[in-house]
């Protein structure tokens, strides 16, 4: 069954530091999303990505964060200079879109990002 | 903006028994609400998506309800296992093309 993938599942760095994460999102779909979920709270929404641009994006997601998809298959978050507040499991999740804007969606992983 | 809420206190079960969850939101009635699925340091799974015209979906033993008069959703596991044992996410499109989710409630199904 196809599933979206997330490198790395765990990314130590320090404050200041610049971190690229990577999704493979599932291939035949057209919305990609950035959720990140703080230990012990709720999961919550970051920026979703339709046809080669940003469609929406949170408060959160200010100008530290960037979204790239380089090729064909990857989808990428930078965030430029992390902060400690940016400690998180970061997700990435893909939608075919059928459902109409945000249906059902699917998610990676996660890759655990502790900033020292 | 749109909040849900579910409750936070964990559901504890006999295995066999139906459990039963609630996720209830405060303002616009959505076109649809989902529910996932998500377990300790994973991320969450989608299970059923319910739109503002079906009152009731199902989906092998589970089935969700939807009220827009009462702003609620309920969600229901039948003959309930320990494999069920997860936190269980309400969600709602936040706009046109973003998720919002709701805290969680931890279900935990003992033998």
């Amino acid at each position: 069954e196809p599933e979206v993938t997330q490198t790395p599942s765990h990314q130590v760095t320090q404050m200041g530091q610049e971190v690229i994460l990577r999704c493979v999102p599932i291939s035949n779909h057209l919305y990609f999303y950035w959720y990140r979920q703080i230990l012990g709270q709720k999961v919550e929404f970051l920026v979703s990505f339709y046809n080669n641009e940003i469609s929406e994006k949170s408060e959160i997601f200010d100008d530290q964060f960037s979204v790239e998809r380089p090729d064909g298959s990857n989808f990428t978050l930078k965030i430029r200079s992390t902060k400690l507040e940016d400690s998180a499991m970061y997700f990435c999740a893909s939608s075919a879109g059928t459902s109409g804007g945000a249906g059902e969606q699917f998610f990676g992983p996660g890759t655990r990002l502790t900033v020292l | 903006s749109q909040k849900i809420e579910q409750n936070s206190e964990a559901l504890n079960i006999q295995e066999g028994k139906t459990a039963t969850l609630t996720c209830n939101y405060t303002n616009y009635s959505p076109a649809y609400l989902q529910w996932y699925r998500q377990d300790p340091g994973r991320g969450p799974v989608f299970l059923l998506l319910i739109r503002e015209n079906e009152k009731e979906k199902r989906k092998e033993r589970l089935k969700v309800t939807f009220d827009t008069t009462l702003k609620q959703s309920l969600f229901h596991i039948t003959a309930s296992q320990p494999a069920d044992s997860a936190t269980y996410l309400c969600a709602l499109p936040g706009g046109y093309n973003k998720l919002i989710f709701g805290a969680g409630t931890r279900l935990a199904v003992h033998p």
